[in-house]
């Protein structure tokens, strides 16, 4: 059965970052696009960034511009989010999901999700 | 900048039908899909392309997507389908989701 496997939940300190990944176990890795979505508490989805491991091509929200750098490494099928200089406003849980479509244009779905990874910035 | 509107709650009784409706200036033009998340899990998807029931998911769920707003349909309502409901459409190479509508099935 295929699997999202994300890392363990993080603190963080202010101004610091922090990298997510999230493993595909069981399944293909390249024939599909991976968004990131953050969760604040008791807040909506919010879509953070995607990318497309077939073509390596990444694009993310307005609002991370500059914050936001997402990765995959296809040798071991593994998708990453880094986010930098945090803020208590940064507390969420952060969910990777595989995306069906490879194309920005008409983006994808997301058939599969990760369980999530809570990260609190506290000082 | 596009945007998607949904209600923030809608209450339905046991058995009743519940529409779940996600606002946006002629989305129709748009591919629609929905997630559901029950409390405390991560989000499901629950209809894609405006229509498409994935496998797993009850013949009771049902979309639609005509003028200016998709239509997440939910026949003889459940206790289980207790959840927060969420479109998403893609805008300008962006993933956009709505703000989600709480269903309490009373």
């Amino acid at each position: 059965q295929v699997q999202l496997v994300q890392s363990g939940a993080e603190v963080k300190k202010p101004g610091s970052s922090v990298k997510v990944s999230c493993k595909t176990s069981g399944g293909t890795f390249s024939n599909y696009a991976f968004s990131w979505v953050r969760q604040a508490p008791g807040q909506g989805l919010e879509w953070v960034g995607g990318i497309i491991p077939m073509f390596g091509s990444t694009n993310h929200a307005q609002k991370f511009q500059g914050r936001v750098t997402i990765s995959a490494d296809k040798s071991t099928n593994t998708a990453y989010m880094e986010l930098s200089n945090l803020t208590p406003e940064d507390t969420a849980v952060f969910y990777c999901a595989r995306g069906v479509g490879t194309s920005w244009g008409v983006g994808w779905y997301c058939d599969l999700w990760g369980r999530g990874t809570l990260v609190t910035v506290s000082s | 900048s596009y945007e998607v509107t949904q209600p923030h709650s809608l209450s339905v009784a046991p058995g009743q039908t519940a529409r779940l409706p996600c606002e946006g200036t002629n989305i129709e033009i748009k591919n629609v899909h929905w997630y559901q998340q029950r409390p405390g899990q991560a989000p499901v998807l629950a209809i894609y392309r405006d229509s498409y029931r994935p496998s797993g998911i009850p013949e009771r769920f049902s979309a639609s997507n005509a003028g200016n707003t998709a239509t997440l349909t939910i026949a003889r309502v459940q206790p289980g389908d207790e959840a927060d409901y969420f479109c998403q459409v893609w805008d300008n190479n962006t993933a956009l989701f709505g703000g989600g509508t709480k269903l309490t099935v009373l």
